[in-house]
């Protein structure tokens, strides 16, 4: 039983540009979590996710940030016009109940 | 609301030497707690989690965790580390129920061990 995956695990963007991180949970679960660590610092919640439904985005930045989990396919995080405070570690979680299973992380670098 | 405060961002013991990893917590509602353990460019492993029942909790790689509901404390340790314990720590603490996977993280411990 594959673990969560999340792809690529090193992005490099300029200023502007967007940035595209996918996710795809462990066979079975339903439900996945976007969380971000930034230098030196513990993860963050981002964003919690169902099949075709976003549940809790209350630590979603505002503006430029989204999220989306299709029927089909990968949950997606999109960061529009990145800039270089968006240089983080971006972990995506699924759970079937009771304990969160962590994907290896996206490395954005914002350059 | 939810926070963790993990004392000490770095520990450093020598092989063989107790580990103890400390991590305070604060919930309004009866806490689900965690250890999680990262490597250099990976992602997190869960240790151990406590959700309800006995407040010794056993983990994976010898490690174990007391919850003390009457110090607010969910402390991590292991009797003897080994040099493949080396990496970073995080304490974490939810609600529980629909809220399960909203996490809230304490800031890391990183763990040396020396020969």
């Amino acid at each position: 039983n594959a673990g969560v995956m999340q792809n690529p695990r090193h992005l490099v963007r300029r200023r502007g540009q967007e940035a595209r991180l996918r996710c795809s949970p462990m066979k079975g679960h339903s439900h996945v979590y976007w969380y971000r660590q930034l230098p030196e610092e513990g993860l963050k919640f981002m964003v919690y996710l169902q099949k075709e439904n976003i549940i809790d985005e209350s630590g979603m930045p505002k503006e430029r940030f989204s999220a989306e989990f299709p029927k089909e396919g990968p949950s997606i995080l999109r960061i529009q016009q990145v800039v270089r405070g968006d240089s983080a570690a971006y972990f995506c979680a699924s759970s079937p109940e009771k304990v969160l299973y962590f994907g290896p992380g996206t490395r954005l670098t914002v350059l | 609301a939810q926070s963790v405060t993990q004392l000490g961002s770095h520990v450093s013991v020598s092989e063989g030497a107790l580990v103890l990893l400390r991590c305070n917590y604060s919930s309004s509602v009866p806490p689900y707690l965690f250890w999680y353990v990262q490597y250099p460019n990976q992602g997190l492993q869960l240790l151990l989690k406590y959700t309800t029942g006995a407040t010794l909790v056993k983990g994976i790689n010898g490690f174990e965790a007391e919850f003390k509901k009457s110090e607010t404390s969910f402390h991590l340790t292991k009797p003897s580390a080994h040099m493949s314990d080396a990496a970073e720590y995080f304490c974490a603490v939810s609600e529980g129920g629909s809220t399960l996977g909203r996490l809230y993280f304490g800031r890391g411990t990183q763990l040396t061990v020396w020969p």
